[in-house]
């Protein structure tokens, strides 16, 4: 299984560039996928095809990268963005990361 | 509004049978794949099985195949996961997601709230 390696947590200021991270074990291509999960709540798709903006996402959000670096940043961030944030791929089978916890100081 | 709210999770001895069911509303559910993904406790995601539109692709995760059975009633815009053999590792909050239709990759472009099944004796 490929499997996409997420640092566990991060911790940015209001207003701030924040980027996150997920490094997969072998090339997948542009099919990457980001989801943002609140605390209590079910995952919800951001980013999909490693830079494409789901719609009704604010446009603080943007993907980017290929075969095995990617990237999610979000600028500037708000209070609002405490989550875990997710990555998945789906060129190799599926699988997701392990998240990264995002905390809004 | 895309809704999709799952039921039918609970209890269960190791061993027994459980089957989860989904409802979906504010969308054509017959035009969509659909998937099952769950969320063991304090732990990360995992896909577990896919149904397309019309019932003609299944496919599933090596952990639950030939335990696990997804099926649909489009008639009832519902989606059903049969879950068999269940064992103490499959406890887990277990989501119903829509498949997304972008290109050519597989991503879950929405989600209902889940429902959680804990085996245990």
């Amino acid at each position: 299984d490929t499997v996409l390696t997420q640092s566990p947590a991060l911790a940015v200021s209001p207003g701030e560039r924040v980027t996150i991270s997920c490094r997969a074990s072998e090339s997948v291509s542009t099919g990457m996928h980001w989801y943002q999960q609140k605390p209590g709540q079910q995952p919800k798709l951001l980013i999909y095809g490693a830079s494409n903006l789901e719609s009704g996402v604010p446009a603080r959000f943007s993907g980017s990268g290929s075969g095995t670096d990617f990237t999610l940043t979000i600028d500037p961030v708000e209070a609002d963005d405490t989550a875990t944030y997710f990555c998945q791929q789906s060129w190799n089978d599926l699988t997701f990361g392990s998240g990264t916890k995002l905390e809004i100081k | 509004e895309v809704q999709l709210v799952e039921s039918g999770g609970g209890l269960v001895q190791p061993g027994r049978s459980l089957k989860l069911s989904c409802v979906a509303s504010g969308f054509t559910f017959s035009n969509y794949g659909m998937n099952w993904i769950r969320q063991a406790p304090g732990k990360g995601l995992e896909w577990v099985a896919y149904i397309s539109s019309g019932s003609s692709y299944i496919y599933y995760a090596e952990t639950v195949k030939g335990r696990f059975t997804i099926s649909r009633d489009n008639a009832k815009n519902t989606l059903y996961l049969q879950m068999t053999s269940l064992r103490s590792e499959d406890t887990a909050l277990y989501y119903c997601a829509r498949h997304g239709t972008e290109g050519p990759y597989w991503y879950f472009d929405f989600w209902g709230p889940g429902t959680m099944v804990t085996v245990s004796s």
